[in-house]
């Protein structure tokens, strides 16, 4: 079935220096992936669809300038948080549609654990 | 706009109990219904999904059926074990494909 690839799996960076968490879609092509974000013991918030050679639809209240999402070929979107603070820690979930098995093909990333320290 | 309303957590149960989680669901037209599993340090999984009424998802003797008349898509299973053990999350998909998540319910199942 539908692989989605996410890397890293953990991360600590210091505060001000920016990450990039990687997506990717290893056996199909995804015109569209999802960003996701998700606090301890909280459901998943969507913070932005990336789409293929366009810009990225950002959710109300999350910060495109911090949160920038760069979806430069079929089977890569890549997630970067800049100047990352404390407050940016969290685990961040990608997740990809193929387009081939219509509005229930999403296959969801392991996920990236960022620690700000 | 779109919401999953899910019954809250954590809940206990011994192996072989009958698991039981409600959803139910505010939507525009006509969504399709999920359930995904969520195991510790992990991404999420589809477990089960339905897209049109009265549709029964089923899968690792989960089952769930969507109800236009009562917009909800409840969760169960017969027969817990203990690797049954993770978050549970109740999601649906509209016209624009993005999905929508309920809270999630921890479930633990104890031996």
């Amino acid at each position: 079935g539908a692989v989605v690839s996410q890397h890293p799996s953990r991360v600590i960076c210091k505060s001000g220096t920016s990450v990039k968490i990687e997506c990717r879609s290893l056996d199909f092509q995804a015109t569209t992936m999802f960003w996701y974000r998700q606090f301890p013991k909280q459901s998943l918030m969507l913070m932005a669809t990336s789409n293929e050679g366009s810009k990225a639809t950002y959710e109300q209240g999350v910060e495109k300038d911090k949160f920038l999402i760069n979806h430069a070929s079929l089977t890569l979107s890549t997630l970067t948080v800049t100047s990352a603070h404390p407050e940016d820690s969290s685990f961040y979930i990608c997740s990809a549609r193929d387009p081939g098995t219509s509005n229930y093909g999403y296959t969801f990333g392991s996920g990236t654990r960022l620690t700000v320290v | 706009g779109d919401s999953v309303t899910q019954m809250e957590g954590p809940v206990t149960l011994s192996e072989e109990a009958f698991l039981t989680i409600n959803c139910t669901y505010t939507a525009t037209g006509y969504p399709s219904l999920f359930w995904y599993v969520q195991y510790p340090g992990e991404g999420l999984q589809l477990l089960l999904k339905a897209t049109k009424a009265d549709d029964k998802g089923s899968n690792k003797g989960f089952e769930a059926t969507y109800r236009k008349e009562t917009t909800s898509f409840h969760l169960e299973k017969g027969s817990v074990q203990v690797s049954d053990s993770a978050v549970y999350f109740c999601a649906l998909s509209s016209n624009d494909y993005k999905l929508s998540f309920g809270a999630g319910t921890t479930v633990t199942v104890r031996a």
